[in-house]
């Protein structure tokens, strides 16, 4: 079973959808959890952290199940710049001491 | 954060040989981290770049097929050595300089073909 696992898509829905993905991960240790956006050709960067009681930015919600093992994010309204990859990330602990898993991505499709 | 820059972008090489590839901080940073991301597949750590000392090398890789530099805090070199075309992948060099180091930041990435 893989560390970190997200159905890699796409997800194809048009502009002022909402939509979700979830991301599962085996290790029941783990502590810090990330979304990370990477366009197409770019570098993976850093949408949000994922806290524990959850936590919002705008039109983009993150949640924790710890007890079921998996982190979702919720994307309300999307827009056309909303297109691409989203890596959930998990690492054992906060900090720099631990490495970072990342899975292989969902991709999301935002079309007119 | 710091900005992290990559050379080359891109290369196209022949099978056999060997590339190395830069990655500049323009800033001191104590981790830098090399990942390698295949079409499709998520990014996989290569190494931890250490200064003064020996890469810490993550399971599948080794020092001989990718010999890793770090000679200062600002600079880190990663070669792929004697490449095969399963070596075509995205290259990325990575930071974490943030906030409590939690943020993982990254190069623009070197796309290597093998011919």
């Amino acid at each position: 079973r893989k560390e970190v696992e997200q159905d890699p898509g796409p997800f194809n829905v048009p502009e002022g959808a909402t939509v979700a993905f979830n991301c599962t991960y085996s290790n029941s240790a783990s502590q810090s959890f990330f979304w990370y956006r990477q366009d197409c050709r770019k570098e993976p960067k850093l949408l949000m952290s994922v806290y524990s009681s959850g936590n919002e930015d705008g039109r983009f919600t993150a949640q924790l199940n710890r007890a079921s093992q998996y982190i979702s994010l919720l994307i309300r309204d999307s827009k056309l710049s909303d297109s691409a990859t989203y890596l959930c990330v998990v690492k054992l602990g906060g900090g720099g001491s631990y490495i970072p898993t990342f899975g292989r991505g969902t991709s999301l499709i935002v079309h007119p | 954060s710091a900005v992290i820059s990559q050379k080359p972008s891109r290369d196209i090489c022949q099978r056999g040989t060997s590339l190395t590839i830069q990655c500049q901080v323009d800033s001191q940073v104590t981790m830098m981290f090399w990942y390698r991301q295949q079409p499709g597949q998520s990014l996989t750590l290569i190494a931890t770049a250490n200064q003064g000392s020996e890469a810490t090398y993550e399971s599948g890789f080794v020092i001989d097929k990718f010999p890793i530099s770090r000679p200062n805090l600002t600079f880190s070199t990663l070669t792929v050595s004697n490449m095969s075309p399963e070596d075509s992948s995205i290259y990325l060099c990575s930071e974490t300089s943030g906030s409590n180091y939690n943020e993982q930041f990254f190069g623009p990435g070197t796309r290597l073909t093998v011919l």
